[in-house]
Parts: structure tokens; sequence; C-alpha cells
């Protein structure tokens, strides 16, 4: 166990809809990272948050959205759902930038 | 922009071989390099990283080296096990500490 808590660990849902994945980093992370993990794909950076603040944002698309709160949780917001958008999301913690990050289980997002 | 080549994709040993896997990443101010394995339907998982400080870093069957020069680093794992068998990724980083994976590496070890 990492430490790192992601729900829901499955999602399956309908083309156009939107759902939302939670992250709950370590505690003490203050860097929450969102990655997006395709069939037979690697792990594809989509944005960063540092203390409630967003830091670096990847190849994320408008249709998706991302918060920190002030507990330091952090939510990944995915709308207008395509059957591309398929995929396993993985929510990663660390205590800054520049320590390692640990990896929670991720999400199986499932759109039909 | 920012890029990490990893080869090879797959890789195939006997139990007891050595297996190397080789990345390349494009952004100069990159200092930190990590490997992830990751097991089938699992997260990934550190095994072992190194900063751009150190040339080689050593931890019992598993090694990486730094080519800060050539922009390269190199997993090695000796006397390799059939459990090693899983998907290996490197990831090289700045201070912002975002990731960025390679593509993977599928490693068989066949007993």
């Amino acid at each position: 166990d990492s430490g790192v808590t992601q729900t829901p660990k499955h999602l399956i849902t309908a083309t156009g809809q939107r759902v939302t994945l939670r992250c709950s980093p370590r505690s003490g992370d203050l860097s929450v990272y969102w990655y997006q993990q395709s069939l037979d794909q690697g792990l594809q950076f989509l944005i960063q948050y540092y203390n409630g603040e967003e830091r670096a944002k990847g190849n994320i698309l408008e249709r998706f959205s991302a918060q920190q709160f002030p507990d330091l949780h952090s939510e990944l917001n995915l709308s207008s759902l395509e059957l591309g958008d398929s995929a396993l999301y993985f929510c990663a913690s660390s205590v800054d930038m520049i320590t390692e990050a640990f990896f929670g289980q991720g999400t199986r997002l499932t759109v039909v | 922009g920012e890029n990490v080549e990893q080869h090879p994709s797959t890789l195939s040993v006997q139990e007891g071989d050595s297996a190397v896997i080789k990345c390349t990443y494009s952004d100069s101010a990159s200092n930190y390099f990590p490997w992830y394995k990751q097991e089938l339907g699992k997260r990934p998982q550190l095994i072992i990283d190194i900063r751009s400080n150190v040339g080689e870093k050593k931890d019992q069957r598993i090694a990486v080296t730094l080519n800060k020069t050539a922009k390269h680093f190199s997993l090695h794992i000796t006397e390799t096990q059939p459990e090693d068998s899983a998907v290996y990724f490197c990831a090289a980083s700045t201070d912002t500490g975002k990731l960025i994976f390679g593509q993977g590496t599928t490693l068989q070890v066949k007993p």
C-alpha cells in the first residue's frame, strides 16, 4: 500500500457523460500528479498541483479539469466522455517537487 | 519538447541472465531519473532512482547508470528471476517534479 488512495477503483459510464475521480495523497504530501494510461500505452502526464495551486500541465484535454482542495485531496473531472477516454487514471503524490512520487492503485474508466 | 525514449519495447531473457533497459531524455534540465515496475493491472512502483549528481547507483540486483553528457540512463537487472517479469518504465523530471515517462519495456523472464 503506497498510502495514496484513489476512488472509485472502477467506473463504467456512457459516452457524453461526466465523471469525477478522487485522489487522497499520502499524509504530508503536498504535490499531486495525474497520469493517464491507455491500453498498451505508457503513462501520460496530465496535470500537477502543489499545495492547492496548479504547477504544470501536460497534454490534458479541454474536456478535462482538475483541482486540489485545502485538505490536499484532488479531483479529476472528465466531461463529454468519448470511447477513447477509456483508460487507467493514476494519481501520484510526493512530499515536494523533488522527491519520489508514490502512485495510487488507479481508477479504471470504461466508456461505453 | 520534453521527451523520453525507451528501448527495447520488449525483452525476453532466461532466468539467471542479465537484462538491460536504456532510456534517452531530451530536456537538459532533467535532474531526477526514477525507474518504475508495473505488474499487470497494478500501480507503478518505484524500484530505484538516481539524481544528476550521481553516475551510478546499485540496490542488490538492480543498478542504474546515468550519462548526463549523452542524456542517457540505463537499468541493469542481474540474476533475473521469474518475479522480475513486468513492465518497466523509466522517467525523467526537472525541479517541477513532473515525471515524463518512457514508453515502457515488457520484460519476460523465462524459467
